[in-house]
């Protein structure tokens, strides 16, 4: 069976700390991975990450791709409150269907 | 804002009931994609259509269905509806080269089943 598994589900942390985020997948027919960011409502894309081993960076988020182990980190450094969200890490199967883990609930704390 | 609409916000109805959930893709692209997202399942891919046609289906039950009409704007609905399909209803699109182009995703509809 398909899956997607995120770690840590929840995850508490002070302004100002780095975090990594965990992504790891059993999934046939991997085209790529993809982070989104949700935070009331509908997910917002990050990265989408194809190759393995090379990062992508957008400001102070910055994510990893590895196809040999099946996992990918995402990082954010400097966090801020505004950084408070659920963090939905997507496997494309197929280039058709998203396949999603669970989430991390990530709150920074003032 | 992602560019993709999607319509009503918000729906109250009752069991047995039935519901139509639309949603307009970003401009320019042709497939459109729906999830459902509840507590305890998190997000879940349901069906997706390419330029009016039907490529691929995952959990979908039988009691709901959707089309993508020759605008490209794609309707999901349910019927018979139970409890348990109280949920987020999403829609996202994507141009879809077949590469696997990124989706982005609506704003949702938030159904709920008394």
């Amino acid at each position: 069976e398909d899956k997607v598994v995120q770690s840590p589900l929840s995850l508490v942390v002070h302004e100002g700390d780095t975090v990594t985020l965990n992504c790891s997948y059993e999934v046939t027919n991997f085209r790529s991975l993809l982070w989104y960011k949700q935070e009331k409502k509908a997910p917002t894309f990050l990265f989408m990450l194809t190759s393995s081993g090379i990062e992508k960076k957008s400001g102070r988020l910055s994510s990893i791709l590895d196809k040999k182990e099946l996992f990918s980190i995402l990082n954010i450094t400097a966090t801020q409150t505004g950084d408070s969200a659920v963090y939905l890490c997507a496997v494309l199967q197929g280039a058709q269907k998203l396949v999603f883990g669970q989430g991390t609930r990530l709150t920074i704390n003032p | 804002d992602s560019g993709v609409t999607q319509t009503p916000k918000h729906l109250i109805t009752a069991t047995g009931q039935r519901v139509t959930l639309r949603c307009s893709p970003r401009s320019g692209d042709l497939s459109v994609y729906w999830y459902q997202q509840s507590l305890d399942q998190g997000l879940q891919f349901l069906i997706q259509y390419y330029n009016g046609e039907e490529r691929a289906k995952g959990n979908i039950l039988e009691r709901f269905s959707a089309q993508q009409f020759p605008d490209l704007h794609s309707e999901l609905n349910l019927s018979s509806l139970e409890l348990g399909d109280s949920a987020l209803y999403f829609c996202a699109s994507s141009d879809w080269t077949g590469w696997g182009d990124t989706q982005y995703f609506g704003p949702g509809t938030r159904l709920t089943v008394l």
